[in-house]
């Protein structure tokens, strides 16, 4: 079975471009995590979808992040303008959904987004 | 989520087991204890999970103490492959089952 994964697995942008980074997520999860390491501080969660829908978007930074799953398969996280403080490793995750007896998150390798 | 403490790091030889702690004296009763690691950059890795009982899987052995306050992770049989910064996560699971991650403990093996 295949794992979580990400694309691309590096990016660098110029400050105020703009970067989409996609997740795959494993086949028939139904719940999938966007989380984000900046450098020196610790891995945090941005968003959380249950099949197309946003369940719980407290962690976005700000507006200049758009999170979007249509169709309840993969996922796409934009930044839109990128600025210096968005570089960091952005980390996805699924896990089964509510069908599971205990949901365990599953994460991908990451992308590493750098902004110059 | 319950709050989780663990030491900044620790070491131990190649072949001996290795017995990460973790506090989590206010975990609630239908929180789970999970443990997760991270290796060099990579995307922190599931190792197991429990609630009441101790569990045992092909990675690792969890023991949880009776009063739930506190668990131990432990790698039987440490390798090099092994060093990583390790996560004690209590969370629910379920519909808000985000995952907050501390700073781990960092586990050094050496030959």
């Amino acid at each position: 079975e295949a794992g979580v994964t990400q694309f691309p697995s590096h990016s660098v942008i110029e400050k105020g471009q703009t970067v989409t980074l996609r997740c795959d997520p494993i086949s028939g999860h139904d719940n999938l995590y966007w989380y984000r390491r900046v450098m020196g501080k610790e891995i945090k969660f941005l968003l959380h979808f249950v099949k197309e829908s946003k369940q719980d978007e407290s962690g976005m930074p700000n507006n200049r992040f758009l999170a979007e799953r249509t169709g309840g398969t993969y996922s796409t996280l934009k930044v839109q303008p990128a600025e210096l403080e968005d570089s960091g490793v952005y980390f996805c995750a699924s896990s089964q959904g509510l069908a599971a007896l205990t949901d365990t998150q599953y994460f991908g390798p990451g992308t590493r987004l750098t902004v110059l | 989520d319950a709050k989780t403490t663990q030491p900044p790091s620790m070491d131990c030889a190649e072949g001996r087991a290795a017995n990460l702690p973790c506090n989590h004296s206010t975990i609630s009763g239908n929180e789970y204890v999970y443990w997760y690691r991270q290796i060099h950059s990579q995307g922190p890795q599931y190792i197991i999970h429990g609630l009441k009982n101790n569990e045992t899987n092909e990675m690792a052995s969890l023991i949880i103490t009776e009063d739930r306050k506190s668990s131990t992770l432990i790698l039987p049989h440490a390798t090099l492959r092994d060093t990583a910064v390790y996560y004690c996560i209590a969370t629910y699971t379920g519909a808000n089952s985000k995952l907050t991650f501390g700073k781990g403990i960092t586990l050094s093996v050496r030959p």
